[in-house]
């Protein structure tokens, strides 16, 4: 069973561009969440979706957009890079409560 | 207030030892999940074991084992017979709201424990 899939894996950008990165879960899985993690910050929650539906949101501007299509496939959106959008993206699946299984993540690096 | 606490932020640990790493958490919600995830250094988080609020036994998986202590909010991970692959960083994370379909995603997770296995 293929695990979480996440691309492009790594990507530079400069200040102001804009960057989409993509999320496949796990076959059967309808939740996708994404989480962005940096040193200083640690791992913060992005947003969630379900059936093509965002259930949960986190704390993060309105630069940070993301959708799910109807095949589970999830895409984030970041407008207008700064700096300190750089991180590692982290996108995780889910079918239940007791499980939420991981991406190998994008590092986004902005210059 | 943080809801997932890790005071450790580096532990090591000698090959074939036994280690803890521990984790306090804060809710009011009566249902709830507690998750460990392993984080090596190529950074994909890798699931390694879930206790549920209501589960009466604590979890086990392998050399993994999580000690649940409900009245003190407290969930720490204990690895068994430790090897060189389990150096890595390791983060505690919570669910709330189990079975009600209001956040079935959101995971809040403490800082991280980085855990060093040496020969």
């Amino acid at each position: 069973k293929a695990g979480v899939t996440q691309t492009p894996r790594y990507l530079i950008k400069t200040r102001g561009q804009q960057v989409t990165l993509s999320c496949s879960p796990i076959s059967g899985h309808r939740s996708v969440s994404w989480y962005q993690q940096t040193p200083g910050q640690g791992l913060q929650f992005l947003f969630e979706y379900f059936s093509e539906t965002q259930r949960n949101k986190g704390n993060f501007p309105g630069r940070f957009s993301g959708r799910q299509f109807s095949n589970s496939r999830s895409e984030m959106n970041v407008s207008t890079l700064e700096l300190g959008d750089s991180a590692l993206y982290l996108c995780a699946s889910s079918r239940g409560d007791n499980e939420q299984f991981f991406g190998p993540g994008t590092r986004l690096t902005v210059l | 207030a943080q809801k997932i606490t890790q005071t450790q932020p580096g532990m090591f640990v000698q090959e074939k030892e036994a280690v803890t790493l521990d984790c306090t958490y804060d809710t009011s919600d009566p249902s709830y999940g507690l998750f460990w995830y392993k984080q090596p250094s190529s950074g994909e988080m890798i699931f390694l074991i879930y206790q549920g609020s209501y589960d009466q036994q604590n979890a086990t998986e392998g050399r993994y084992s999580l000690n649940f202590q409900k009245a003190r909010k407290s969930a720490n991970l204990v690895i068994s017979a430790s090897q060189l692959g389990d150096s890595a960083m390791y983060f505690c994370a919570m669910r709330e709201g189990l079975g009600r379909g209001s956040t079935l995603g959101r995971l809040y997770f403490g800082r991280g424990t980085q855990l060093t296995v040496w020969p």
